[in-house]
């Protein structure tokens, strides 16, 4: 049973552009949300986290948005730059005092000069 | 500061025999946690260490294994290897049980024939 989905397994951009990576979740007790980017040949890099009493975090390029009635979030990274091609996972935390992250299946970003 | 070391990177084993991967978290961090990542699943969640104590288990067959010594070192065991069980295994290895801190290592990548 995937708890977290990442629909879309690929989206190509143009340099410049707004790239909206999504996910969705079905538990709600779920408490917090986090972007990792992986390259090949090395382990995922954290991005941006949200909590589940927010609906907006920003950082630099990165935002992410969380819609808890649609059991949603969704990365925006604007502008879009090729040094951003890799492959994007969403992760969902469910509470509590553990590491433990359920991840989604990945998108594989590219960017196109 | 030195990141996490995994060992050895990449592996190939033969259907039936056991193997044991190795994860060295950054220093002063006490908590690991394992993932493996097969094409089309994700990272999905084996186990958690923290103080040497195993905190919480995903949907693993018993033939998965770990411990944590007293110097936070980790190691995973699987026995009686199966073909499913190619994949790349991470580490991540965090200060304390708090998910946004947490940072994976490169892998090792486990092939079984």
């Amino acid at each position: 049973d995937q708890q977290v989905k990442q629909n879309s397994p690929s989206l190509s951009v143009q340099e410049g552009r707004i790239s909206i990576l999504n996910c969705d979740y079905t538990n709600s007790m779920f408490d917090y949300f986090l972007w990792y980017k992986k390259y090949p040949a090395e382990g995922p890099t954290f991005l941006i986290s949200i909590s589940s009493i927010k609906d907006k975090n920003e950082d630099g390029r990165f935002t992410v948005f969380l819609n808890k009635s649609a059991k949603h979030l969704s990365l925006h990274i604007v502008p879009s730059q090729p040094g951003d091609s890799a492959v994007y996972f969403c992760a969902a935390s469910p509470g509590g005092a553990t590491n433990k992250l359920i991840f989604g299946t990945g998108t594989l970003l590219a960017v196109q000069p | 500061k030195a990141g996490v070391t995994q060992t050895p990177r990449y592996l190939i084993k033969t259907r039936g025999q056991q193997v044991t991967l190795s994860c060295s978290p950054i220093s002063g961090h006490r908590s690991v946690s394992w993932y493996q990542q097969t094409p089309g699943q994700g990272l999905q969640f084996l186990f958690e260490y923290f103080s040497e104590t195993q905190r919480n288990k995903g949907n693993f067959p018993g033939r998965f294994s770990g411990r944590q010594f007293s110097n936070s070192r980790s190691e995973m065991n699987v026995s009686t290897l199966e073909l499913g069980d190619s994949a790349l295994y991470l580490c991540a290895s965090s200060l304390a049980q708090t998910v946004n801190e947490q940072y994976f290592g490169p892998g090792t990548r486990l092939t079984v024939t």
